[in-house]
């Protein structure tokens, strides 16, 4: 079983959509938790860390739950800017990240 | 600051064939890492380093080789390139005091390998 698992999607939404991914992690030891985007053919680049109270970002908002070894993202109002691969992140260590496949999300006027 | 540079961006190479994979940062990371990312499999840590003079292994080490002499500076080495290595390898550096939380890491523009 892989260590962080993510539905691959395609998420096809329209513009002002709010959209939803999920993650879960296999290792209740895990410290740290993020999530990255990935444009395609470019290099994944940190959206936002993930903390146990919750955190938000202007239109992002990322949970954390603990018990449950899940970790959400949440995007309000979409942009067709958004359009990209979201990559949930865990680390045990903290010196090696444990990468998620991905979720695809395409945003459509 | 250039961030993380990588060279070259695109490499084809013969099975058997080696050849070093460059990667630089310039903002005094002290951790830096390979990974590679195949369709449908995610990104895979291959070596990491937390500082010159250390490295270690990742998920995926086997047919690579990895130096960190210097702290700008981590190449990865394919010893006798396979077909099974064609991939998109990412150098990524980090921010990061040994035994404190890892911060935000940072990723070059990748390298497209791909070996016949």
């Amino acid at each position: 079983r892989k260590e962080v698992e993510q539905d691959p999607g395609p998420f096809n939404v329209p513009e002002g959509a709010t959209v939803a991914f999920n993650c879960t992690y296999s290792n209740s030891a895990s410290q740290s938790f993020f999530w990255y985007r990935q444009d395609c053919r470019k290099e994944p680049k940190l959206l936002m860390s993930v903390y146990s109270s919750g955190n938000e970002d202007g239109r992002f908002t990322a949970q954390l739950n603990r018990a449950s070894q899940y970790i959400s993202l949440l995007i309000r109002d979409s942009k067709l800017s958004d359009s990209a691969t979201y990559l949930c992140v865990v680390t045990l260590s903290g010196y090696a990240l444990n990468f998620g496949k991905g979720t695809s999300l395409l945003v459509t006027p | 600051n250039a961030g993380v540079t990588q060279t070259p961006k695109f490499q084809v190479l013969k099975t058997g064939q080696s050849m070093t994979l460059q990667c630089a940062q310039d903002m005094n990371h002290e951790y830096m890492s390979w990974y590679r990312q195949d369709p449908g499999m995610g990104l895979r840590l291959i070596h990491y380093s937390v500082g010159a003079g250390i490295t270690d292994q990742g998920e995926v080490p086997n047919g690579y080789n990895v130096s960190r002499s210097t702290t700008e500076d981590f190449p990865l080495r394919l010893l006798s390139a396979a077909p099974s290595q064609t991939s998109v390898y990412f150098c990524a550096s980090s921010y990061s005091k040994v035994g404190a939380r890892l911060n935000e890491q940072f990723f070059g523009p990748g390298t497209r390998l791909t070996v016949l």
